[in-house]
């Protein structure tokens, strides 16, 4: 079965501090992995992608994750978050094989106080 | 270049009324995909729509159904609807399906309120 973990529903962290939010996987074959940000009534933005290659992935924002194959995650970090980050943060993974099936984690609520 | 544009932004119904959601993709892009997010809950996978068919659907009953038109936008149809469709409806679209590195590009959604 594939499916996607993410283990907080809510991080809370200060303003210039480094920030990490956790995401786990379980698919078959190599993994597409994907992370999107939600502000408020809003749709998904993608922030960035692991298909191959270095295991450490930058995207928008100054955002970046790190593919760990032995441990099955795909962490999103940040070395110094702003209280613009805060938003509600979704890890993503769909399936070498089963390419066209995209399961979403449950999301997790970054709260960055200033 | 546009991007994934949805209406109506906001709409207010009644139980047992119908209610009707478009999408337009952003140009080029065959595929759309819909998703609920209701409060407190993740994105659950509704339908997908390629090239006009129904690829795909999830765990969902029957009274909620969609169609792609020939311009590849597409609508969602929720009829009989009850107090727990109460939720965000994001479209997505991806051109051709999610082969290789391509990404879901989504809406900003359609928030449908059932009274």
């Amino acid at each position: 079965a594939q499916s996607v973990a993410q283990p907080e529903d809510q991080v809370n962290v200060a303003e210039g501090n480094p920030l990490t939010v956790k995401c786990t996987y379980s698919v078959s074959g190599n993994p597409y992995l994907f992370w999107y940000v939600q502000y408020p009534n809003r749709g998904l933005q993608f922030l960035l992608k692991y298909i191959t290659g270095d295991n450490l992935v930058k995207g928008s924002y100054g955002f970046e994750a790190e593919f760990n194959k032995s441990q099955t995650s795909f962490h999103l970090k940040k070395p110094s978050a702003l209280v613009s980050d805060s938003a509600l943060y979704f890890c993503a993974v769909r399936g070498e094989y089963n390419f066209n099936k995209f399961y979403f984690g449950s999301g997790t609520k970054l709260n960055v106080k200033p | 270049e546009a991007g994934v544009t949805q209406s109506p932004t906001h709409l207010i119904k009644t139980r047992g009324q119908q209610a009707t959601l478009r999408c337009s993709p952003i140009s080029g892009h065959t595929s759309v995909y819909w998703y609920q997010q209701a409060l407190g809950l993740g994105l659950q996978f509704l339908l997908w729509y390629d090239e006009g068919e129904e690829r795909n659907r999830g765990n969902f009953p029957p009274r909620f159904s969609g169609r792609q038109f020939p311009n590849y936008s597409s609508e969602l149809n929720v009829n009989a609807l009850e107090l727990e469709d109460s939720a965000l409806y994001l479209c997505a679209s991806s051109p051709d399906g999610l082969r290789g590195a391509n990404v879901l590009t989504f809406g900003a959604g359609s928030r449908l309120t059932v009274l």
